[in-house]
C-alpha cells in the first residue's frame, strides 16, 4: 500500500519567514495530494490540494509543488504569521475510477511554529 | 465544502463502557469515513461507512469493537464499545461532498474521547 513520509516533524520560524513542509510517497499511481491544517482542539481544515496533472498550485501566501518522477511534494508558506502555527499534514491518495478516489493516507505531521 | 458536526464533542468514560459518536452533514455525499487520532499522532482511517450496507474496515479494526451505522446520504455513527484507556483519542468523522471533483475530503471538529 501506499506510505508517506513528512519532514520536518518541526518546523520554528520568525514572523515573516517563508516555511517549506515535504513529502514523500511510495505509490506511483497516487495523484491527488491534499494538505490540512489542525489548530489546537479543532479537526483538520483542508487548505490546499494539487492534482499529478500540475506542478504547482498557490493561494496567497501558501503553494504546494510535486515532482511525480521523485514523488516528492511540499508545501510553501511565505511571510509567515503567528496564526500559522499549527500541525500541517500531507496526504495521497489514487484515482479508484468514475469520480471516486481511494483512501487518503497520511504523512506523520509537522508542527510548525511561528515565533512573533 | 460541507459543515460537518460531531456528537458529543468531548466525553469521559469508565472502561469496559460503550459511546456512540454522531456525525451529522448539511449536504449529501458520497463517502463518509470514520478516523482515529491518538495524542500527538498522525490519522488513521477506521472504516468506511457505507450507506445501507456493512461498513467496510480497516486491518487492525473490528466491528465488534467499532460498529458503524450510516442510514442514510448525510448522517452515520460510531460506537467505540467495551472501551479502555488505549481506546483514548480524538475520533473524527469525514466526507467527501458531491461535487464533479470527486476527490476533495473534509473533517468534523472531532469527539475528544477519555477512557479512565
Amino acid at each position: 500500500g501506499e506510505n508517506v513520509e513528512q519532514h520536518p516533524s518541526t518546523l520554528s520560524v520568525q514572523e515573516g519567514d517563508s516555511a517549506v513542509i515535504k513529502c514523500t510517497y511510495s505509490d506511483s499511481a497516487s495523484n491527488y495530494f491534499p494538505w490540512y491544517k489542525q489548530e489546537l482542539g479543532k479537526g483538520p481544515q483542508l487548505i490546499i490540494d494539487i492534482r499529478s496533472n500540475v506542478g504547482e498550485k498557490k493561494d496567497q501566501r501558501i503553494a504546494v509543488t510535486l515532482n511525480k518522477t521523485a514523488k516528492h511534494f511540499s508545501l510553501h508558506i511565505t511571510e509567515t504569521q503567528p496564526e500559522d502555527s499549527a500541525v500541517y499534514f500531507c496526504a495521497a491518495s489514487r484515482y479508484a475510477g468514475g469520480t471516486s478516489y481511494g483512501k487518503l493516507t497520511f504523512g506523520q505531521g509537522t508542527i510548525l511554529t511561528v515565533h512573533p | 465544502s460541507a459543515v460537518i458536526s460531531q456528537k458529543p464533542s468531548r466525553d469521559i468514560c469508565q472502561r469496559g463502557t460503550s459511546l456512540t459518536i454522531q456525525c451529522q452533514v448539511d449536504s449529501q455525499v458520497t463517502m463518509m469515513f470514520w478516523y482515529r487520532q491518538q495524542p500527538g499522532q498522525s490519522l488513521t482511517l477506521i472504516a468506511t461507512a457505507n450507506q445501507g450496507s456493512e461498513a467496510t474496515y480497516e486491518s487492525g479494526f473490528v466491528i465488534d469493537k467499532f460498529p458503524i451505522s450510516r442510514p442514510n446520504l448525510t448522517f452515520s455513527t460510531l460506537t467505540v464499545s467495551n472501551m479502555s484507556p488505549e481506546d483514548s483519542s480524538i475520533y473524527l468523522c469525514s466526507v467527501r461532498p458531491v461535487t464533479p471533483r470527486g476527490y476533495e475530503q473534509y473533517f468534523g471538529p472531532g469527539t475528544r474521547l477519555t477512557v479512565t
